[in-house]
């Protein structure tokens, strides 16, 4: 069964850094990307980046370059995401979701096939 | 950046009758387009990808279509278990490297009228 399984909720003040994981089963944790995507209570969905477990390489958002760093552990299938400077605006439910690319019909696509159950980040003083 | 525009914010419909949720891209993005359904309290679910390629597992009355900038999620017969909230996203410039960005519209809630 294939599934993503994050870390518990968080508490932090502001100024601090938060780092949630996401331990991956089920499936060879090389073989496809990690998103990480947030969403503010009552808000909508806002992609943060992409790491390759593979190869370690990564791509953020313009919003969050310099304060996000996303990693990895192949030993132990498990993505990391890290946000510093946390401010109240910070406070989300963080997802992980596997990228997953498909061929149809001589064409890729990419899609989020897979999600975790999310982790709540709280930032406040 | 690609903005993505979802319309409308809010959907009435009927149990059975048919919803059309419109997504338009910024810019030319081909079929780079993802749909997924949020229910609240749960992690978002993939229904189409490639505009129109439906997830496994999800039922045929859900239909994507659209290329360039206009894109159509519809859903005949709704089901009880259908009023959610539907993003539709983009990932255009893949597999780019440097240049991936899957930004997100701002979604549209389907309740029942």
């Amino acid at each position: 069964h294939v599934q993503l399984v994050q870390s518990g909720a968080e508490v932090k003040k502001p100024g601090a850094s938060v780092k949630v994981s996401c331990k991956a089963s089920g499936y060879t944790f090389t073989d496809y990307d990690i998103n990480w995507v947030r969403q503010a209570t009552g808000q909508g969905l806002e992609w943060m980046g992409w790491m390759n477990p593979k190869t370690g390489n990564t791509g953020y958002a313009q919003k969050f370059q310099g304060r996000v760093t996303m990693t990895r552990s192949t030993s132990t299938s498990t993505a990391y995401v890290e946000l510093s400077s946390l401010r109240s605006e910070d406070t989300a439910v963080y997802y992980c979701a596997r990228g997953r690319v498909s061929l149809v019909e001589d064409t890729y696509y990419y899609s989020m096939d897979v999600w975790g159950q999310g982790t709540t980040v709280t930032v406040s003083s | 950046e690609i903005v993505m525009t979802q319309s409308p914010a809010t959907l009435s419909v009927s149990p059975g009758a048919r919803a059309t949720l419109s997504c338009r891209a910024s810019q030319r993005i081909s079929d780079n387009l993802a749909w997924y359904q949020q229910k609240p309290g749960q992690a978002p679910r993939l229904l189409i990808y490639g505009a129109s390629t439906r997830a496994a597992g999800v039922p045929a009355r859900f239909t994507g279509s659209g290329s360039g900038t206009e894109f159509t999620l519809t859903i005949s017969s709704l089901q009880s278990e259908d009023f959610a909230v539907y993003y539709c996203q983009q990932y255009n410039n893949w597999p780019l490297l440097s240049s991936r960005m899957y930004t997100f519209g701002q979604g549209t809630k389907l309740e029942i009228k």
